[in-house]
C-alpha cells in the first residue's frame, strides 16, 4: 500500500509562471490536507479537501493560489504567477476520515518551490 | 483562539539521555491529540493520538501523557538516539463535526549529539 505521493519532488519556477503541485493520498482515502513550510518554520495549514469538494480553505491567500481534489486523479495545489515569497515546501496529507476521528494524517514528503 | 504551544523551541542532548517535550493547547471542543515526528526533508510521521478519555499512550521509547483538564501533553522520548534528532510536532483537533480543525504546534527541533 503506497503512502501518499508528492510530484514533483522539487520544482524551479520564475516569477510570473505557474506552479502545479500534485498529489495522490493513500488508496482508500478521501480526505487531502495540504501545508506550507518555510525553512526552521512549523507547518501552516492552507486547504482541507474532502473528494470534489472544498471543506475549508481558511489558511489559502485569496489570489493566485487554488486547490482541487477531482473525482478522479490526484489532488492538485496550483499557484498562479509564483513571486519568491512563494518558495517553500509544500505538503500534503490524507486521511480516510474527517479530523475529529481517531485516524492518523498521513504525509508525503513534500514538494519544494524554489521561485528565481 | 485555539492555539497550540510547545517548547522548549529546540533542544540539545546526549545520546542516551531521556528528555520530555511540552505541548500545551486551548483548543475546544477537543477531540484529539497527536504527536508527529518530522525529519529533515521529510513529511511527519505519526507518533500517538490520544482522545480525551485517554491519559498516556506509548509508541517504542516514546511515550505520550495527556492532561485533558489542564490541557497539556508531553512526548518523552527514552534512552535518546541519534535518530532522534527531528522536529516533534503536536497537533490537536477541534471540534466533532466533518469541519473540524486540526490545529499545529510550532515544533519542538531536538538534536541528539554523540
Amino acid at each position: 500500500n503506497a503512502g501518499v505521493m508528492q510530484n514533483p519532488r522539487h520544482l524551479v519556477r520564475r516569477r510570473g509562471q505557474e506552479a502545479r503541485l500534485r498529489c495522490s493520498p493513500m488508496k482508500g482515502h478521501s480526505h487531502v490536507y495540504w501545508y506550507r513550510q518555510l525553512p526552521e518554520e512549523g507547518l501552516k495549514f492552507m486547504v482541507y479537501l474532502q473528494k470534489e469538494n472544498i471543506i475549508d480553505e481558511s489558511g489559502m491567500p485569496k489570489e493566485r493560489f487554488s486547490a482541487e481534489f477531482p473525482k478522479e486523479g490526484p489532488s492538485i495545489l496550483r499557484i498562479q504567477q509564483v513571486v519568491r515569497g512563494d518558495s517553500a515546501a509544500y505538503f500534503c496529507a490524507s486521511s480516510p476520515d474527517p479530523p475529529a476521528a481517531n485516524s492518523p494524517l498521513h504525509f508525503g514528503n513534500g514538494t519544494r518551490l524554489t521561485v528565481t | 483562539k485555539n492555539q497550540v504551544e510547545q517548547s522548549p523551541q529546540s533542544l540539545i542532548i546526549l545520546e542516551g539521555k531521556n528528555c520530555t517535550l511540552q505541548c500545551n493547547y486551548t483548543v475546544s471542543p477537543f477531540s484529539n491529540l497527536r504527536w508527529y515526528k518530522q525529519d529533515t526533508g521529510r513529511g511527519p510521521v505519526s507518533l500517538t493520538i490520544m482522545t480525551f478519555s485517554e491519559n498516556t499512550k506509548s509508541n517504542g521509547r516514546y511515550t505520550a501523557t495527556l492532561d485533558a483538564d489542564t490541557k497539556q501533553s508531553s512526548l518523552h522520548i527514552t534512552a535518546s538516539q541519534l535518530s532522534d534528532s527531528a522536529s516533534y510536532i503536536c497537533v490537536v483537533s477541534e471540534g466533532y463535526s466533518s469541519a473540524s480543525k486540526i490545529i499545529f504546534g510550532s515544533g519542538t527541533r531536538l538534536s541528539i549529539r554523540p
